[in-house]
């Protein structure tokens, strides 16, 4: 079956733009993750939705950092004013259920270019 | 604070040798450890998991291992093949984290030379 999918895949943005990045998770998911990944780093957890609601945001980095997935399925990651420490991959990972025993399965990233 | 570190930063062998890759973590708290690779510009695939309550796991060429105690886990590739080249990285969840996020090192960079 389909999974896990990002788009877009590449995004560049001049620097104070404001970007909306996507993630589609494998259907019927439970929970979704966002992670950070620095060039030569490993990812870093952004935030964590169990079905519609956000119950962990302790890893974003400001407030320019928001993070939605309104009905469940799809979410999205928006970065206003970006700066160029911004520039980074970011992953998406889904998994079956809300309990730390259940794999996570990631997308192919974004990668944000900001200039 | 959970850290996770992975050693070494990079490694280089030739085609055919058996390699262990390392992983240590500051709070054995864990729920479980999480061996994934990652191919350049790709997303990451995983390997092996390990629950808290195991000591180790096998697929094909791979065997991971884990000392909860002592805060380490090793990736054991044996015959290592030029397809095997790419990054590893290993991630441990914490017990009480909510949902289970992620906690990564900073990866190992792999290369096989044929």
């Amino acid at each position: 079956g389909a999974g896990v999918s990002q788009s877009p895949r590449y995004k560049v943005a001049k620097r104070g733009q404001d970007v909306a990045l996507r993630c589609d998770p494998i259907s019927g998911h439970v929970s979704l993750f966002w992670y950070q990944q620095a060039l030569g780093q490993g990812p870093e957890f952004l935030t964590y939705f169990q079905n519609e609601a956000q119950l962990d945001k302790s890893g974003l980095p400001s407030d320019r950092f928001f993070a939605e997935r309104p009905e469940g399925s799809v979410s999205t990651l928006k970065i206003q004013r970006t700066q160029q420490e911004d520039s980074a991959v970011y992953l998406c990972a889904s998994s079956s259920g809300g309990q730390a025993s259940y794999e996570q399965y990631f997308g192919p990233g974004t990668r944000l270019t900001v200039t | 604070k959970q850290e996770v570190t992975q050693i070494p930063a990079a490694l280089s062998v030739p085609e055919g040798e058996n390699l262990v890759l390392n992983c240590s973590f500051t709070d054995s708290a864990i729920y479980n450890l999480q061996w994934f690779r990652q191919d350049p510009g790709k997303g990451l695939t995983s390997l092996l998991l390990i629950q808290s309550s195991q000591r180790e796991q096998t697929s094909g060429r791979l065997n991971a291992s884990l000392d909860k105690s002592s805060g380490r886990s090793t990736l054991y590739i044996a015959a290592s093949q030029p397809g095997d080249s790419a990054t590893y990285l290993c991630a441990v969840r914490r017990i009480y984290n909510q949902g289970g996020k992620l906690i990564f090192g900073q990866g190992t960079e792999l290369s096989v030379k044929p």
